[in-house]
Protein backbone atom coordinates (compact mmCIF):
# COMPACT_ATOMS: atom_id res chain seq x y z
CA UNK A 1 0.00 0.00 0.00
CA UNK A 2 1.30 3.14 -0.82
CA UNK A 3 1.86 5.40 1.94
CA UNK A 4 3.75 8.46 3.44
CA UNK A 5 3.62 8.40 7.15
CA UNK A 6 4.27 10.85 9.96
CA UNK A 7 5.33 10.71 13.21
CA UNK A 8 3.83 11.76 15.68
CA UNK A 9 0.48 13.06 14.42
CA UNK A 10 0.09 15.61 16.88
CA UNK A 11 2.48 17.17 19.42
CA UNK A 12 2.96 19.84 22.08
CA UNK A 13 6.03 21.82 22.55
CA UNK A 14 7.60 24.79 24.80
CA UNK A 15 9.59 27.22 23.33
CA UNK A 16 12.69 26.73 23.01
CA UNK A 17 13.11 23.27 22.68
CA UNK A 18 13.85 21.00 19.96
CA UNK A 19 11.32 19.01 17.54
CA UNK A 20 11.87 16.56 15.57
CA UNK A 21 9.07 15.69 12.95
CA UNK A 22 9.65 12.35 11.09
CA UNK A 23 8.56 10.72 7.99
CA UNK A 24 8.74 7.52 6.00
CA UNK A 25 7.56 5.93 2.81
CA UNK A 26 8.31 2.44 1.41
CA UNK A 27 8.12 3.43 -2.28
CA UNK A 28 11.65 4.01 -3.11
CA UNK A 29 10.44 7.46 -4.17
CA UNK A 30 13.57 9.65 -4.55
CA UNK A 31 12.21 13.04 -4.03
CA UNK A 32 11.09 14.19 -0.11
CA UNK A 33 9.16 17.45 0.61
CA UNK A 34 8.63 19.02 4.19
CA UNK A 35 5.74 21.33 3.70
CA UNK A 36 3.80 23.87 6.65
CA UNK A 37 0.23 25.17 5.80
CA UNK A 38 -1.06 28.02 7.99
CA UNK A 39 -4.43 29.32 7.36
CA UNK A 40 -5.14 31.99 4.76
CA UNK A 41 -1.66 30.86 3.42
CA UNK A 42 -1.81 27.41 1.83
CA UNK A 43 1.30 24.96 1.36
CA UNK A 44 4.25 26.55 1.80
CA UNK A 45 7.82 24.12 0.99
CA UNK A 46 10.31 24.18 3.63
CA UNK A 47 13.07 22.10 2.27
CA UNK A 48 12.59 19.61 -0.42
CA UNK A 49 15.01 16.69 -0.94
CA UNK A 50 16.32 15.09 -4.34
CA UNK A 51 17.86 11.92 -2.53
CA UNK A 52 20.07 11.10 0.51
CA UNK A 53 22.03 14.01 1.46
CA UNK A 54 21.07 15.99 -1.30
CA UNK A 55 18.65 19.00 0.01
CA UNK A 56 17.61 22.07 -1.10
CA UNK A 57 16.15 24.96 0.84
CA UNK A 58 12.41 25.53 -0.40
CA UNK A 59 10.81 28.86 0.16
CA UNK A 60 10.82 29.16 4.04
CA UNK A 61 13.55 27.25 5.21
CA UNK A 62 14.66 29.81 8.10
CA UNK A 63 14.52 28.12 11.42
CA UNK A 64 14.39 24.47 10.14
CA UNK A 65 16.73 21.49 9.20
CA UNK A 66 16.25 18.40 7.80
CA UNK A 67 17.80 15.14 7.44
CA UNK A 68 17.70 12.21 4.74
CA UNK A 69 20.55 9.40 5.10
CA UNK A 70 18.07 6.68 4.16
CA UNK A 71 16.00 6.99 1.21
CA UNK A 72 12.98 6.06 2.82
CA UNK A 73 13.36 8.27 5.68
CA UNK A 74 13.27 12.15 5.93
CA UNK A 75 13.32 13.95 9.24
CA UNK A 76 12.21 17.37 9.65
CA UNK A 77 14.53 19.71 13.06
CA UNK A 78 13.68 22.70 14.83
CA UNK A 79 16.26 23.23 16.98
CA UNK A 80 14.60 25.66 19.85
CA UNK A 81 11.56 26.00 18.60
CA UNK A 82 9.57 29.35 18.42
CA UNK A 83 5.68 30.39 19.10
CA UNK A 84 5.40 30.83 14.73
CA UNK A 85 6.32 27.48 13.94
CA UNK A 86 3.11 26.31 15.39
CA UNK A 87 1.41 24.78 12.36
CA UNK A 88 0.56 21.79 10.40
CA UNK A 89 3.54 20.32 8.81
CA UNK A 90 2.98 17.69 5.85
CA UNK A 91 5.68 15.55 4.50
CA UNK A 92 5.29 14.08 0.91
CA UNK A 93 7.15 12.06 -1.24
CA UNK A 94 7.52 11.56 -5.24
CA UNK A 95 9.32 8.93 -7.74
CA UNK A 96 10.95 11.56 -9.24
CA UNK A 97 10.95 15.17 -8.76
CA UNK A 98 8.73 15.78 -11.80
CA UNK A 99 5.98 13.86 -10.53
CA UNK A 100 2.82 14.56 -7.94
CA UNK A 101 3.62 13.78 -4.59
CA UNK A 102 2.20 11.67 -2.52
CA UNK A 103 1.33 13.33 1.20
CA UNK A 104 1.09 12.01 4.41
CA UNK A 105 -1.31 13.14 6.95
CA UNK A 106 0.26 15.66 8.86
CA UNK A 107 1.79 16.73 12.26
CA UNK A 108 -0.13 18.87 14.32
CA UNK A 109 2.58 21.21 16.29
CA UNK A 110 1.59 23.65 18.64
CA UNK A 111 4.68 25.32 20.46
CA UNK A 112 3.47 27.26 23.45
CA UNK B 1 7.94 34.60 -11.29
CA UNK B 2 5.66 31.70 -12.08
CA UNK B 3 2.43 32.23 -10.55
CA UNK B 4 -1.18 30.15 -9.83
CA UNK B 5 -4.07 32.59 -8.96
CA UNK B 6 -6.92 31.25 -7.25
CA UNK B 7 -8.94 34.22 -6.58
CA UNK B 8 -11.96 32.21 -4.28
CA UNK B 9 -11.47 31.76 -1.11
CA UNK B 10 -14.36 30.29 -0.45
CA UNK B 11 -17.55 28.63 -2.54
CA UNK B 12 -20.92 27.70 -0.86
CA UNK B 13 -23.12 25.69 -3.03
CA UNK B 14 -26.17 23.05 -2.38
CA UNK B 15 -26.26 19.33 -3.08
CA UNK B 16 -26.36 18.80 -7.00
CA UNK B 17 -25.14 22.56 -7.87
CA UNK B 18 -22.37 22.97 -10.99
CA UNK B 19 -19.41 23.19 -9.49
CA UNK B 20 -16.49 25.55 -11.06
CA UNK B 21 -13.77 27.01 -9.33
CA UNK B 22 -10.92 29.51 -10.61
CA UNK B 23 -7.58 28.63 -11.43
CA UNK B 24 -5.21 30.49 -13.28
CA UNK B 25 -1.64 30.69 -14.02
CA UNK B 26 1.50 32.32 -15.10
CA UNK B 27 4.69 31.06 -16.44
CA UNK B 28 6.65 31.14 -19.52
CA UNK B 29 7.23 27.55 -19.87
CA UNK B 30 5.17 24.20 -20.22
CA UNK B 31 4.31 23.58 -17.19
CA UNK B 32 2.12 20.29 -15.59
CA UNK B 33 -0.71 21.97 -13.47
CA UNK B 34 -2.81 19.54 -10.77
CA UNK B 35 -5.62 19.77 -9.20
CA UNK B 36 -5.02 18.57 -5.44
CA UNK B 37 -8.07 17.99 -2.67
CA UNK B 38 -7.45 17.98 0.99
CA UNK B 39 -10.61 16.68 3.22
CA UNK B 40 -10.61 17.78 6.72
CA UNK B 41 -7.99 16.20 9.01
CA UNK B 42 -6.57 15.14 6.26
CA UNK B 43 -3.38 15.62 3.83
CA UNK B 44 -3.95 17.01 -0.18
CA UNK B 45 -4.35 14.28 -2.17
CA UNK B 46 -4.26 14.60 -6.01
CA UNK B 47 -7.59 14.78 -7.66
CA UNK B 48 -6.14 15.24 -11.52
CA UNK B 49 -3.61 16.30 -13.67
CA UNK B 50 -2.81 17.26 -16.96
CA UNK B 51 0.61 17.40 -18.75
CA UNK B 52 -0.24 18.58 -22.23
CA UNK B 53 -2.23 21.90 -23.33
CA UNK B 54 -5.76 21.45 -24.50
CA UNK B 55 -6.07 18.34 -22.99
CA UNK B 56 -8.77 17.54 -20.06
CA UNK B 57 -8.02 15.64 -16.48
CA UNK B 58 -10.97 13.68 -14.82
CA UNK B 59 -11.57 12.18 -12.18
CA UNK B 60 -14.15 11.00 -9.78
CA UNK B 61 -16.70 13.39 -11.65
CA UNK B 62 -14.63 16.29 -12.09
CA UNK B 63 -12.94 17.58 -14.94
CA UNK B 64 -10.47 20.50 -15.76
CA UNK B 65 -9.18 21.59 -18.97
CA UNK B 66 -5.39 22.93 -19.09
CA UNK B 67 -6.63 25.87 -21.54
CA UNK B 68 -3.38 27.21 -22.42
CA UNK B 69 -5.22 30.17 -24.81
CA UNK B 70 -6.55 31.38 -21.89
CA UNK B 71 -3.45 30.23 -19.01
CA UNK B 72 -6.44 28.37 -16.60
CA UNK B 73 -7.13 25.07 -15.57
CA UNK B 74 -10.65 25.59 -14.20
CA UNK B 75 -11.74 22.33 -12.06
CA UNK B 76 -15.68 21.53 -12.67
CA UNK B 77 -18.46 19.11 -11.52
CA UNK B 78 -21.74 18.91 -12.82
CA UNK B 79 -22.96 17.29 -9.88
CA UNK B 80 -21.50 17.93 -6.52
CA UNK B 81 -22.46 16.09 -3.22
CA UNK B 82 -21.88 16.51 0.21
CA UNK B 83 -18.44 14.38 0.32
CA UNK B 84 -17.39 16.95 -1.74
CA UNK B 85 -16.78 19.29 0.84
CA UNK B 86 -13.01 19.81 1.13
CA UNK B 87 -10.20 22.28 0.16
CA UNK B 88 -9.30 22.01 -3.41
CA UNK B 89 -5.92 23.52 -4.93
CA UNK B 90 -4.61 24.42 -8.59
CA UNK B 91 -1.37 23.75 -8.81
CA UNK B 92 1.55 24.10 -11.31
CA UNK B 93 4.81 22.34 -12.23
CA UNK B 94 7.48 23.84 -14.26
CA UNK B 95 11.03 22.65 -15.36
CA UNK B 96 11.64 26.53 -15.23
CA UNK B 97 11.13 26.15 -11.31
CA UNK B 98 13.15 22.89 -11.47
CA UNK B 99 9.68 21.14 -11.20
CA UNK B 100 9.10 22.59 -7.56
CA UNK B 101 5.06 22.79 -7.32
CA UNK B 102 3.97 26.42 -7.40
CA UNK B 103 0.49 26.33 -5.04
CA UNK B 104 -2.56 28.12 -5.35
CA UNK B 105 -3.82 29.51 -1.96
CA UNK B 106 -6.74 27.04 -1.94
CA UNK B 107 -10.60 27.26 -2.85
CA UNK B 108 -12.71 25.97 0.31
CA UNK B 109 -16.28 24.27 -0.73
CA UNK B 110 -19.02 24.06 1.67
CA UNK B 111 -21.92 21.87 0.61
CA UNK B 112 -24.98 22.60 2.10
CA UNK B 113 -27.00 19.52 2.84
Amino acid sequence: DMKVTQMPRYLIKRMGENVLLECGQDMSHETMYWYRQDPGLGLQLIYISYDVDSNSEGDIPKGYRVSRKKREHFSLILDSAKTNQTSVYFCASSRHNNQAPLFGEGTRLSVL
Amino acid sequence: GDSVIQMQGQVTLSENDFLFINCTYSTTGYPTLFWYVQYSGEGPQLLLQVTTANNKGSSRGFEATYDKGTTSFHLQKTSVQEIDSAVYYCAMRDVDSNYQLIWGSGTKLIIKP
